[in-house]
């Protein structure tokens, strides 16, 4: 198993550039999760959906931020235009509510600098 | 509002010392208690996790102690390595509408001198 796969790995762009930011999930989990890492705010929710719905995006900062999961595979969080306070790491992570497990399993990660 | 809180925010521990993490909640809709542990670099990845039907649960030389009366939860390391080195979360779940939402502490960064 691959595990969860992000990328890019790094990014770095400027402000006002689109940024978009990729996720493939762990075959055969039904849950998928974005996650933003800076030191000031620690590990904070984004979004989450179940089965490619959109369940709760309360923890997007601003209009200028956007996800999408198209199918059970691929999913993408896009910030357009981007700030440079939008530098941080961004993690996506995904579990299977199905087999009765809360375990999430992140990526490695996206680190985003806007200059 | 931070749902769970977790503290100290940074821990520095000797090699073979005991280093011990300590977490609150309010939620009592919260049946689910990991920890994952972070390395410089890497996602975040399930450590060790307890329901609270029990009161404690060890894993080699990491060990949770769960309170339900007081709902707080801590993760002890015993003998603990310059290997352990690495920023730690403590989480809570809960049941229904949440599917498998995590709510994550701020974290703490531990630091074992050799």
């Amino acid at each position: 198993d691959a595990g969860v796969i992000q990328s890019p790995r790094h990014e770095v762009t400027e402000m006002g550039q689109e940024v978009t930011l990729r996720c493939k999930p762990i075959s055969g989990h039904n849950s998928l999760f974005w996650y933003r890492q800076t030191m000031m705010r620690g590990l904070e929710l984004l979004i989450y959906f179940n089965n490619n719905v959109p369940i709760d995006d309360s923890g997007m900062p601003e209009d200028r931020f956007s996800a999408k999961m198209p199918n059970a595979s691929f999913s993408t969080l896009k910030i357009q235009p981007s700030e440079p306070r939008d530098s941080a790491v961004y993690f996506c992570a995904s579990s299977s509510r199905d087999r009765g497990s809360h375990e999430q399993y992140f990526g490695p990660g996206t680190r985003l600098t806007v200059t | 509002q931070q749902q769970v809180k977790q503290s100290p925010q940074s821990l520095i521990v000797q090699k073979g010392g005991i280093s011990i993490i300590n977490c609150a909640y309010e939620n009592t809709a919260f049946d689910y208690f990991p920890w994952y542990q972070q390395f410089p670099g890497k996602g975040p990845a399930l450590l060790i996790a307890i329901r609270p039907d029990v009161s404690e649960k060890k894993e080699g030389r990491f060990t949770i102690s769960f309170n339900k009366s007081a709902k707080q939860f801590s993760l002890h390391i015993m003998d603990s390595q310059p290997g352990d080195s690495a920023t730690y979360f403590c989480a809570a779940s809960g049941r229904g509408s949440t599917l498998g939402r995590l709510y994550f502490g701020r974290g703490t960064q531990l630091t074992v001198w050799p």
